[in-house]
């Protein structure tokens, strides 16, 4: 299997502008999270979905994230608009069941300037 | 109580030396004790976990050392090499889908 794949890695953008970030789940998973990365926070869970249905988005920001799971297979992460302090690695993670072990993506890194 | 402390933040060490990271917890009702290891551009990868029934798992060189009364693990890496130069994550989690992460150390292991 070729593991959890994200796309893009790296995201270069301005403030203000709409950024996506599109994770692929390993087939068979069920659960997905998106985690967000920084020195200063570590690792932080934005959200849980769990058979395509969010199920915890406690961790979100605020109204400019959202995430959706279209399919069972494919989430996408929207910031809009960005603003500099979203600046961070964004991971993707699936898991084939409720509790099971994490499986990570490499990463988007996203720059806003 | 739902914080994980882990120490050091980074810990330099020479190949074939003892590499030794703790973490401690507070919530009791934690029950799944995991390590991730992270590449520089990677994302976390797990490593070994342990559940609180035992106190001591191995695998390999990797050793999770876990003291429940005193609500505290740690992951020792025996002979430890150039290639586990990477960054360490306790997490702590009670059954559920939250893991909770440590604030990760920065190894090095000098050649």
């Amino acid at each position: 299997d070729a593991g959890v794949i994200q796309s893009p890695r790296h995201e270069v953008t301005e403030m203000g502008q709409e950024v996506t970030l599109r994770c692929k789940l390993i087939s068979g998973h069920n659960s997905l999270f998106w985690y967000r990365q920084t020195m200063m926070r570590g690792l932080e869970l934005l959200i849980y979905f769990n058979n395509n249905v969010p199920i915890d988005d406690s961790g979100m920001p605020e109204d400019r994230f959202s995430a959706k799971m279209p399919n069972a297979s494919f989430s996408t992460l929207k910031i809009q608009p960005s603003e500099p302090r979203d600046s961070a690695v964004y991971f993707c993670a699936s898991s084939p069941r409720y509790t099971g072990e994490l499986f990570f993506g490499e990463g988007s890194r996203l720059t806003v300037l | 109580q739902q914080q994980v402390k882990q120490s050091p933040q980074s810990l330099i060490v020479q190949k074939g030396g003892i590499s030794i990271i703790n973490c401690a917890y507070e919530n009791t009702a934690f029950d799944y004790f995991p390590w991730y290891q992270q590449f520089p551009g990677k994302g976390p990868a797990l490593l070994i976990a342990i559940r609180p029934d035992v106190s001591e798992k191995k695998e390999g060189r990797f050793t999770i050392s876990f003291n429940k009364s005193a609500k505290q693990f740690s992951l020792h890496i025996m002979d430890s090499q150039p290639g586990d130069s990477a960054t360490y994550f306790c997490a702590c989690t009670s059954g559920t889908y939250k893991y909770i992460f440590g604030t990760g150390t920065r190894l090095k292991v000098l050649a």
